[in-house]
């Protein structure tokens, strides 16, 4: 089965950049997508497709795909974007969505 | 406004089944996909279970096919996970979450009900 691999933490200060990858074999040839889940709350669409940003996401949230990686980037980082994000594909061979493992981003 | 309200979700005894629902408002529950996402405490997310929008395609994760059938109700905007055989690792908070029409990613999440598999 197909396998996402993300760093299990990332820390940042207010104001920087935030940088959470997201790694699969040939993962550029599939649709990535990321959530943001914080403490007690259900997930959050943050980025579909790559890049696209659904409605009332801040523009601070982009992603990119290319060759075996998957970025999500958050600029500007604020207190509130503490939380843990995933991405998620849909691998066509078995036709099942998979998640990563999870990348908790604080805020120093 | 877009709303997804699991319910019954509660304690089992192992090897013991329950059904939990997801009731939909807001959209045209009709012509959605819809999946099951579950979240073990302290873990990730683990999706479980895809429904067409109109029965005839489902999917099922490997670690619960045969044990968990997902199905839905269009006249009563509801989405259903019956789940058998449980087992200690199927403790988690359950997620039904609405497919997006150009997915296959989810636009909408539930709030999520608790499955607690102990005796």
């Amino acid at each position: 089965s197909y396998v996402l691999t993300q760093p299990p933490s990332v820390s940042v200060a207010p104001g920087k950049t935030a940088r959470i990858t997201c790694g699969g074999h040939n993962l550029g040839s599939k649709s990535v997508h990321w959530y943001q889940q914080k403490t007690g709350q259900a997930p959050v669409l943050v980025i579909y497709h790559d890049t696209d940003r659904p409605s009332g996401i801040p523009e601070r949230f982009s992603g990119s795909n290319s060759g075996n990686t998957a970025t999500l980037t958050i600029s500007r980082v604020e207190a509130g974007d503490e939380a843990d994000y995933y991405c998620q594909v849909w691998d066509s061979s078995s036709d099942h969505k998979v998640f990563g493992g999870g990348t908790k981003v604080t805020v120093l | 406004e877009v709303q997804l309200v699991e319910s019954g979700g509660g304690l089992v005894q192992p090897g013991g089944s329950l059904r939990i629902s997801c009731v939909a408002s807001g959209f045209n529950f009709n012509i959605y996909e819809m999946n099951w996402v579950r979240q073990a405490p302290g873990k990730g997310l683990e999706w479980l279970s895809y429904i067409g929008s109109n029965d005839i395609s489902i999917h099922y994760a490997d670690s619960v096919k045969g044990r968990f059938t997902i199905s839905r109700e269009n006249a009563k905007n509801s989405l259903y996970l019956q789940m058998s055989s449980l087992r200690a690792e199927d403790t988690a908070v359950y997620y039904c979450a609405r497919e997006a029409d150009i997915g296959p990613h989810f636009d909408s999440w539930g709030q999520g009900t608790l499955v607690t598999v102990s005796s």
